[in-house]
């Protein structure tokens, strides 16, 4: 079954920093568009980022340009986002999903706290 | 940005019977190819979203029958024939055309009266 695992999640302080990582397996990762979505606690979802298979194209939700940046290692079928200048409004669980327009296989999620 | 409309926001029903959901865009979502990029997703209490429908009335593999989309343009709907127990949760259109960036409609909590 394809799988999506994130991981990284934790509290943090405004200004703070984390890394999301994602470990996929039982699918082709290098051959497919990935993307983070994220859900506030009691809201709905909100695309964050997403990058093209090769890593050569990125793109953002404006909320979070330059702050935020996806990336991915297609050897270690890992995907990744850093995410600096934390805010509160940030909090959220984040989820690791397969593709760009489809986003047929979603992660469980990792939380993120951003609090003082 | 296109804005994704739902409605109802909370769709209380009876066991067995139907349920539609609304879901407007604010731009058309038929793309050069041919294909409108429409998605559903259901999310059950404590759980992440799964896909339910993609191009507006595929139905993604063991998702029940008895969910099905339609729509065209701006106006799409989902439809659930019979509601069961485990239907209950919010469900999310999503367009995948004009991005980024890519964006939900608000939800609709389904729930058994």
């Amino acid at each position: 079954e394809v799988q999506l695992v994130e991981s990284g999640g934790g509290l943090v302080q405004p200004g703070g920093s984390l890394r999301l990582s994602c470990a996929a397996s039982r699918f082709t990762f290098s051959n497919s568009w990935m993307s983070w979505v994220r859900q506030a606690p009691g809201k709905g979802l909100e695309w964050v980022a997403n990058i093209k298979h090769d890593g050569s194209e990125k793109y953002y939700v404006d909320s979070v340009k330059g702050r935020f940046t996806i990336s991915r290692d297609n050897a270690e079928n890992s995907l990744y986002l850093q995410m600096n200048s934390l805010r509160a409004e940030d909090t959220a669980v984040y989820y690791c999903v397969r593709g760009r327009q489809s986003m047929d296989v979603w992660g469980h999620g990792t939380t993120v706290t951003v609090s003082s | 940005d296109v804005v994704m409309t739902q409605s109802p926001l909370s769709l209380p029903v009876t066991l067995g019977q139907p349920a539609s959901i609304s879901c407007r865009s604010s731009q058309s979502l038929v793309h050069s190819d041919g294909n409108t990029y429409l998605n559903w997703f259901q999310q059950r209490p404590g759980q992440p979203p799964r896909r339910l429908i993609y191009k507006v009335s595929d139905r993604d593999s063991g998702v029940p029958d008895r969910f099905s989309g339609s729509g065209s343009g701006t106006d799409f709907t989902l439809k659930i024939s019979r509601v069961e127990a485990e239907d209950v949760g919010v469900y999310y259109c999503m367009q995948g055309i004009h991005w980024p960036p890519i964006t939900f409609g608000g939800g609709t909590k389904v729930e058994i009266k």
